[in-house]
């Protein structure tokens, strides 16, 4: 089983939509969660990071924690063609040497079309 | 203040030889991790600094990779003896004490032919 895992894309969703971005991770030591967008060509930049169970909002985005299933998720509401992109799901480790070392999905590729 | 940046954006480079990437952390951020990208996939983790030492180096796949970080600023990646899968993009990112996130440099795409 991978570290980290992620809903297999690519996802495709038409504008104005809710895409729906899952992931799930084996460590259960793990203490912060991380959504990252990437660009293609592009380095991973933060959309979103969560530390405690239940729901974070940040505008049109919605981070979900459930440490007892080990799952993450990313909603993107009023999706956008410039939502377009891989979004990353990134586990902190669980403390000392490991804190800090971010382990990856493999990232979900989301297409927003018009 | 300017971001995390990294040097060269490109590098191509023979089998078997010697390179060097370079980054130049966030000013004042203490911490200091080295990822790889190979295409289709997330980063993954090769080694961490806090300061001038490498607090976490079990990402480095072997004996060829060896970073620096000798004034607790810039970091040079180096690595011998390139193999054609030695091919990626080389991410750089750097953090905070106070916080969590890390913010990432361009990257480096390194293409051993």
């Amino acid at each position: 089983q991978k570290e980290v895992e992620q809903n297999s894309g690519p996802l495709s969703v038409p504008e104005g939509a809710i895409a729906s971005l899952n992931c799930t991770y084996s460590d259960r030591g793990s203490q912060s969660f991380f959504w990252y967008r990437q660009y293609s060509g592009k380095s991973p930049e933060l959309i979103m990071f969560i530390y405690s169970n239940g729901d974070k909002e940040d505008g049109r985005f919605t981070a979900q924690l459930n440490k007892a299933s080990q799952y993450v998720s990313l909603l993107i509401r009023d999706s956008q063609p410039s939502d377009s992109a891989t979004y990353l799901c990134a586990v902190n480790g669980a403390g000392g040497t490991s804190y800090g070392k971010l382990t990856f999905g493999q990232g979900t590729i989301l297409t927003v079309h018009p | 203040g300017a971001g995390v940046s990294q040097t060269p954006s490109n590098k191509v480079t023979e089998k078997g030889k010697y390179v060097e990437l370079r980054c130049d952390p966030i000013s004042g951020h203490t911490a200091l991790y080295w990822y790889r990208q190979s295409l289709g996939q997330g980063p993954e983790f090769l080694i961490y600094f806090q300061g001038t030492g490498a607090a976490d180096d079990s990402g480095l796949p072997n004996d060829r990779f060896f970073a620096v970080r000798p004034e607790g600023s810039v970091s040079t990646l180096k690595i011998q003896r390139t193999e054609r899968g030695d091919s990626a993009v080389y991410l750089c990112a750097s953090r905070d004490s106070a916080g969590d996130e890390q913010f990432f440099g361009p990257g480096t795409r390194l293409t051993v032919l």
